[in-house]
């Protein structure tokens, strides 16, 4: 069935580094992958997101890749910083038609100052 | 743009009994989407309604149902209420829902079940 999988669970980094988190997706028919930040006591919020047209997509600090032939989709995030810390979340839009998301199972991050 | 709201934003209900947890889409979108989030389980997919209709649902039993009303607002119920219901429920919405439109989520409601 439809699944994504989402690596690490937990990523602690220092500040200044950078951090990636990966997802893998099952359904090739996906075509939109998006990004959330969820910190404690909200929701989820969108920080970005790439299409399945595009192999690349940055955004400041933040980045996302796209590879549709492994179907894996990474989240890079540069020059962490302490408000970065947060649960993060890929999910994968499949087919188009179904009108749901499907999402990675998310991963702590923690930037120790 | 105000976001997407929800309310209530916590709850506490006895085992068997009912809730309806609301949500109000930012303007203009027309697909609302519910999710349940729990620490086990993760972010899942409960139902989605765009124009009233709902259009995909989730595996989740059939005391878990929802409705959409004209103004694009969305209500979720669960009725006989369970101790593994205690969650926060997550509403998002979109433009179109299409899959490929950007969906944005609420605060959420934290529901605990005693």
């Amino acid at each position: 069935g439809e699944n994504v999988e989402q690596h690490p669970s937990t990523l602690s980094v220092q500040e200044g580094d950078s951090a990636v988190i990966k997802c893998t997706y099952s359904d090739s028919a996906s075509n939109y992958f998006p990004w959330y930040k969820q910190e404690l006591g909200k929701g989820p919020q969108l920080i970005i997101d790439i299409r399945s047209n595009v192999g690349e997509k940055k955004d400041q600090r933040i980045a996302v890749t796209l590879n549709k032939t492994a179907k894996h989709f990474s989240l890079h995030i540069t020059e962490t910083q302490p408000e970065d810390s947060a649960v993060y979340f890929c999910a994968a839009s499949p087919t188009s038609g179904t009108y749901k998301y499907i999402f990675g199972t998310g991963t702590r991050l923690k930037v120790l100052a | 743009k105000a976001g997407v709201t929800q309310t209530p934003r916590y709850l506490i209900k006895t085992r068997g009994q009912q809730v309806t947890l609301s949500c109000s889409p930012i303007s203009g979108h027309r697909s609302v989407s519910w999710y349940q989030q729990t620490p086990g389980q993760g972010l899942q997919f409960l139902f989605e309604y765009f124009s009233e209709t709902q259009r995909n649902k989730g595996n989740f039993p059939g005391r878990f149902s929802g409705r959409q009303f004209s103004n694009s607002r969305s209500e979720m119920n669960v009725s006989t209420l369970e101790l593994g219901d205690s969650a926060l429920y997550l509403c998002a919405s979109s433009l179109e829902g299409t899959g490929a439109y950007e969906q944005y989520f609420g605060p959420g409601t934290r529901l605990t079940v005693t």
